[in-house]
């Protein structure tokens, strides 16, 4: 049963657009995150949001923003995209109080042409 | 940082064999070791994971070991089922680590033969 929900599936677009992802969660969890998974399946931590809390992966260029409005939304954006931003991008949330188990959502599948 | 090696890219085992995925990590401060399970054409999903204060949890087919001399952790899945063929991904992550940030390995991919 999915319960963190990503759009959109797919998208494509040309180098220098900007993009915004969405990530919501049913979960009441207080923490999410998102990867990027390259065409390798390499998975990397760019950010985690725990409430007001911004966490932020120093590897992540600055073009990469998240935003959010409350504590189960989180979303991407991502200005003046480059080629090597190609890849599918994963939301997940946790809840701190137990297990740490991360619930990932669909993904979102980023093409630059 | 933490550095999490998985060291099979792949491993092919036939139906209701053993399969076994061996990782190490590299920061002795790290204490939970979750693994995940990716199908094809889909997400993540968790499968079993382990805390530094125990050497063994078992769930069902799945056996995690921990070795923390050794900083080193694996998945054992016993009587092999084609439903276990995906990528296993193992991570580490330190207890107090802001925002439970999990460093991935590269993955395994797991093919269970008729």
């Amino acid at each position: 049963e999915t319960a963190v929900f990503q759009t959109p599936n797919y998208h494509v677009t040309q180098v220098g657009n900007e993009v915004s992802f969405n990530c919501k969660q049913t979960l009441g969890h207080d923490t999410m995150y998102w990867y990027k998974q390259d065409s390798k399946k390499l998975l990397k931590i760019m950010f985690s949001y725990n409430n007001k809390q911004l966490i932020v992966n120093e590897t992540v260029p600055r073009r990469f923003s998240p935003q959010s409005s409350d504590k189960a939304h989180l979303n991407l954006r991502i200005k003046s995209v480059e080629p090597e931003d190609s890849a599918v991008y994963l939301c997940a949330s946790s809840s701190r109080d137990w297990g740490y188990e991360q619930y990932f959502g669909p993904g979102t599948r980023l093409t630059v042409l | 940082g933490e550095k999490v090696e998985q060291h099979q890219s792949t491993l092919s085992v036939r139906e209701g064999d053993s399969a076994v995925i061996n990782c190490t990590y590299t920061d002795t401060a790290s204490s939970y070791f979750p693994w995940y399970k990716q199908e094809a054409g889909k997400s993540l999903h968790f499968v079993i994971d382990i805390r530094s204060n125990v050497d063994r949890k078992q769930s069902q087919r799945l056996t995690v070991l921990l070795d923390k001399k050794a900083k080193r952790f694996s998945l054992h899945i016993t009587a092999t089922q084609p439903e276990d063929s995906a990528i296993y991904f193992c991570a580490a992550s330190m207890a107090n680590s802001a925002g439970n940030k999990l460093t991935f390995g590269i993955g395994t991919r797991v093919l269970v033969r008729p």
